[in-house]
């Protein structure tokens, strides 16, 4: 159980363009959904918290207009990087906490891997 | 502003060999305490300590959290090279609506032959 799918797994594009990342909890229900970013041999940033019906909260220093996170339902949030350039460029990764089931570990999708050229 | 510090930042053992993987913490509304294991994508969960003295198992990893002191460990016996991984730490905060997960920046332990 509690399994998270995110999609894709890597992403190679020009810079300019805007990138969707999906995150779906496929067995349970996430009112709460939280997005990262990991550079190469570092520990996991939390950039913002996802809520289903709100808006997300975003940590200080990530920038809201450049990462739009969607969180339309209680299995899927999305995160967009808009206008990406090559300092976009890091590993994804999304977690989701089951609903309603208080002291949940967070449980994190497989990552995707973004490229800017 | 919080903190969660590991130690060692690398570790190289034989098979067979015990380790123990160190996390302290300086945080503020602490809630709990998370062992992930982390090999090329994306953490996976090993364990939640949320109080002090009581050792969760699994198999051959264990972990223990000291409240008072501030620290949790892991220990890791017979290891095998299929425990080669990043371990990550992390303290669950509470932040009102939702508790957020602060991470340290890992051990990363390989197992040779």
């Amino acid at each position: 159980g509690a399994v998270v799918s995110q999609h894709p797994s890597w992403v190679i594009c020009k810079s300019g363009t805007s990138v969707k990342i999906e995150c779906r909890s496929l067995d349970f229900q996430a009112t709460t959904m939280f997005w990262y970013r990991q550079f190469p041999k570092q520990s996991l940033m939390l950039m913002a918290t996802s809520n289903e019906g709100s808006k997300a909260t975003y940590e200080q220093g990530v920038e809201k207009d450049k990462f739009l996170i969607n969180h339309a339902s209680l299995t899927l949030s999305t995160l967009t990087v808009t206008s990406a350039h090559p300092e976009d460029s890091s590993f994804y990764i999304c977690s989701a906490r089951v609903w309603q089931i208080s002291n949940q570990p967070q449980h994190f999708g497989d990552g995707t891997r973004l490229s800017i050229l | 502003e919080d903190k969660v510090v590991q130690s060692p930042l690398s570790l190289v053992v034989h098979e067979g060999d015990t380790v123990t993987l160190n996390c302290s913490y300086e945080v503020t509304n602490f809630r709990s305490l998370l062992w992930y294991k982390q090999e090329k994508k994306a953490p996976t969960f090993l364990f939640m300590l949320t109080s002090s003295g009581i050792e969760k198992k699994s198999g051959r990893l264990s972990s223990i959290l000291d409240k008072k002191e501030l620290f949790s460990i892991l220990n890791i016996t017979a290891t095998q090279t299929g425990d080669s991984a990043i371990y990550l730490c992390a303290v669950g905060l509470y932040t009102g609506t939702a508790s957020k997960l602060t991470f340290g920046t890992g051990t990363r332990l390989q197992v040779t032959l």
